[in-house]
């Protein structure tokens, strides 16, 4: 089955730093990269996916990157604010399969 | 709101007591899926229902028993529960088509 290894388990910046997180899987079969992010005392909500397809998605502050040969995808937030504070997952999926997850990023970022 | 959702939001519950989470969704999905977060494990899946079958129990002790009845509907049914069960359950839905799971925003259980 699939494995998901995401790092850092904890990331800390300064407001208005980027951060990135990494991700890695071991099934070359996966197509489906999204990433989660996840507020104190809320569910995990999607912020951002990408398809094997695809080599780089952006919207606003927020970037994923997707190496389909090292099997490896990345989350890059620029210009971070303390909003961005929050725990992140990754996950990948092959269709008609179950979506794994990483282990989760705990993001601090301080004003 | 992200069209799951989840109630009670919180819980506190004896070791003897029996009781039921409640999950719901409206967003047309045919599968659904129960997790558990906790400091230790962070997204522990439990359960999975596709088309209302029950496809996967990732070797959840019976004193969780999980039950289907429609596609928009689960329910977590607990007794007998151990301190070590306090978490953050999580139900989601999704498809078979390859797109992401929505979230409901959990129930937080608190087993005395």
């Amino acid at each position: 089955g699939e494995n998901v290894e995401q790092h850092p388990s904890t990331l800390s910046v300064q407001e208005g730093d980027s951060a990135v997180i990494k991700c890695t899987y071991s099934d070359s079969a996966s197509n489906y990269f999204p990433w989660y992010k996840q507020e104190l005392g809320k569910g995990p909500q999607l912020i951002i996916d990408i398809r094997s397809n695809v080599g780089e998605k952006k919207d606003q502050r927020i970037a994923v990157t997707l190496n389909k040969t090292a099997k490896h995808f990345s989350l890059h937030i620029t210009e971070t604010q303390p909003e961005d504070s929050a725990v992140y997952f990754c996950a990948a999926r092959e269709a008609g399969n179950m979506l794994t997850f990483g282990g989760g990023t705990r993001l601090m970022v301080k004003p | 709101e992200t069209g799951v959702t989840q109630t009670p939001r919180h819980l506190v519950m004896g070791m003897t007591n029996k009781k039921s989470l409640k999950c719901e969704q409206h967003l047309g999905h045919n599968a659904m899926y129960w997790y558990k977060q906790s400091a230790k494990k962070p997204l522990e899946l439990m359960f999975v229902y596709n088309f209302k079958e029950q496809t996967e129990n990732n070797s959840v002790p019976s004193r969780f028993s999980p039950e289907c009845p429609n596609s928009s509907h689960l329910f977590l049914h607990l007794h007998t529960l151990q301190p070590e069960d306090s978490a953050l359950y999580l139900c989601a839905s999704g498809t078979l088509a390859n797109y992401g799971y929505t979230f409901g925003s959990g129930t937080r259980l608190t087993v005395v």
